[in-house]
């Protein structure tokens, strides 16, 4: 089984940015989407998009559109989202997650981002 | 977009009861050309990811007890907790991939013991 281990969590500045990692062991990291996923406290789930890494190319909710980029290294396994240009509604834990072939089926452990002046 | 809504927002269920959760989408989620609801469902407890418990709308993942079950098709589904333990205590969620890449969840549903 595939496990993800994202970075620490994050106090961030209104209008600054935001670069979370994701690096995943054990199991095939290219060929499986890599999405990125965010809870706003008290909130549901939001896809803010994702990757397959050996394509490359990501796809963005509309929402995060011109803010959000999503990134891979194969070399090291390891799969970024970087948001940009906070607001203190981005406040959230922000989750990585691999398919298992059809749905996020691996999940980390959650990455709390605060953005707070 | 497709628009997931879920049915009831919370409910409290006695250990052993029955808990039922709807999931509708605004257009339907079932793809003709493999006859296959592209509806997942997953688990979130406190302070926890989400699981991941059913996909093609009935699908239970591996290891999952088969005490829970999904069924349904096009645009209304249900989740079903045949017989409620106090570790399903958690918020759940359904998804909807047929839009892939990209995907949408419901707004959640709470399930507690009476």
């Amino acid at each position: 089984q595939v496990q993800l281990v994202q970075s620490g969590a994050e106090v961030k500045k209104p209008g600054s940015s935001v670069k979370v990692s994701c690096k995943a062991s054990g199991g095939t990291f290219s060929s499986y989407a890599i999405s990125w996923v965010r809870q706003a406290p008290g909130q549901g789930l939001e896809w803010m998009g994702g990757i397959i890494p050996i394509f490359g190319t990501a796809n963005y909710a509309q929402k995060f559109q011109g803010r959000v980029t999503i990134t891979t290294d194969e070399s090291t396994s390891t799969a970024y989202m970087e948001l940009s240009s906070l607001r203190s509604e981005d406040t959230a834990v922000y989750y990585c997650a691999r398919d298992q072939g059809v749905v996020p089926a691996d999940w980390g452990q959650g990455t709390l981002v605060t953005v707070s002046s | 977009d497709i628009v997931m809504t879920q049915s009831p927002d919370s409910l409290a269920v006695s250990l052993g009861e029955r808990a039922t959760i709807n999931c509708k989408s605004s257009q339907s989620v079932l793809y003709s050309s493999n006859n296959k609801n592209y509806l997942a469902w997953y688990q979130q407890k406190p302070g926890q990811p989400p699981k991941l418990l059913i996909y093609w709308a009935s699908t239970r993942e591996s290891g999952v007890p088969d005490r829970f079950s999904g069924s349904g098709s096009g645009t209304d589904f249900t989740l079903t907790i045949s017989s409620l333990q106090a570790e399903d205590v958690a918020v759940y969620y359904c998804q909807q991939y047929y839009s892939t890449p990209s995907f949408t969840f419901g707004p959640g549903t709470k399930v507690d013991i009476k």
